[in-house]
């Protein structure tokens, strides 16, 4: 059965840290995988999209790693700020239509001040 | 701002009745996506249009159905609503079909019921 499993479940950590959030996949076969951010109470939003072929990918302060050998992928945040606290939900696409998307449950992130 | 809209925000309802739940996809995007959000599941898919025809499903009960129309935007009807139907409803939406090959796919701010 394909899964998405990330940690940790919730983190807390102080405005201007880093932090770093894994998604560990079980999905098969692999197109591609996404990290979705998703402020409370609306609608997820794509951070990044990345394929087979690729390792890392970057949008702003986000950077997105995989490796496809292990099945694993991590979000890093640098420099955190207020506006950073939010789930973030990791997708893999096992390929094919939506019905081939699995959904982490998500790790929920708070930034203190 | 996603570009699409959801209608409405929040309904109350009671168990038994049926709702229907309405999304505007973005201008120029075809398919439609539904979603369901509980707290203790995180995104369910439940079903997907494109151009007006069924493409994909998903863990969509029989209870609910869907439908997109010629405009392009899509409804979806919950029936005999009971009290574990209380969720986020969203609807997202794309350019083409093939929404788990790599497109982006953009949400509205979702529909929350609530079934008392």
């Amino acid at each position: 059965k394909n899964q998405v499993e990330q940690s940790p479940q919730s983190l807390i950590i102080l405005e201007g840290k880093n932090c770093t959030l894994q998604c560990n996949y079980t999905v098969s076969p692999f197109s591609n995988l996404r990290w979705y951010k998703q402020d409370t109470g609306r609608g997820p939003v794509s951070l990044t999209i990345m394929t087979f072929s690729e390792n890392t990918k970057s949008n702003g302060r986000y950077t997105a790693t995989l490796d496809a050998d292990t099945k694993q992928s991590s979000l890093h945040i640098t420099a955190s700020q207020l506006s950073d606290s939010a789930s973030y939900i990791c997708v893999v696409s096992a390929g094919g239509g939506a019905d081939g998307l699995t959904f982490g449950k998500g790790t929920h992130l708070i930034i203190q001040p | 701002d996603s570009g699409v809209t959801q209608t409405p925000k929040h309904l109350i309802t009671a168990t038994g009745q049926r709702v229907t739940l309405r999304c505007s996809p973005r201008s120029g995007d075809l398919s439609v996506y539904w979603y369901q959000q509980s707290l203790d599941q995180g995104l369910q898919f439940l079903i997907q249009y494109y151009n007006g025809e069924e493409r994909a499903k998903g863990n969509i009960l029989e209870r609910f159905s869907a439908q997109q129309f010629p405009d392009l935007h899509s409804e979806l009807n919950l029936s005999s609503l009971e009290l574990g139907d209380s969720a986020l409803y969203f609807c997202a939406s794309s350019h083409a079909t093939a929404g788990g090959r790599g497109e982006t796919q953009y949400f509205g701010p979702g529909t929350r019921l609530l079934v008392l």
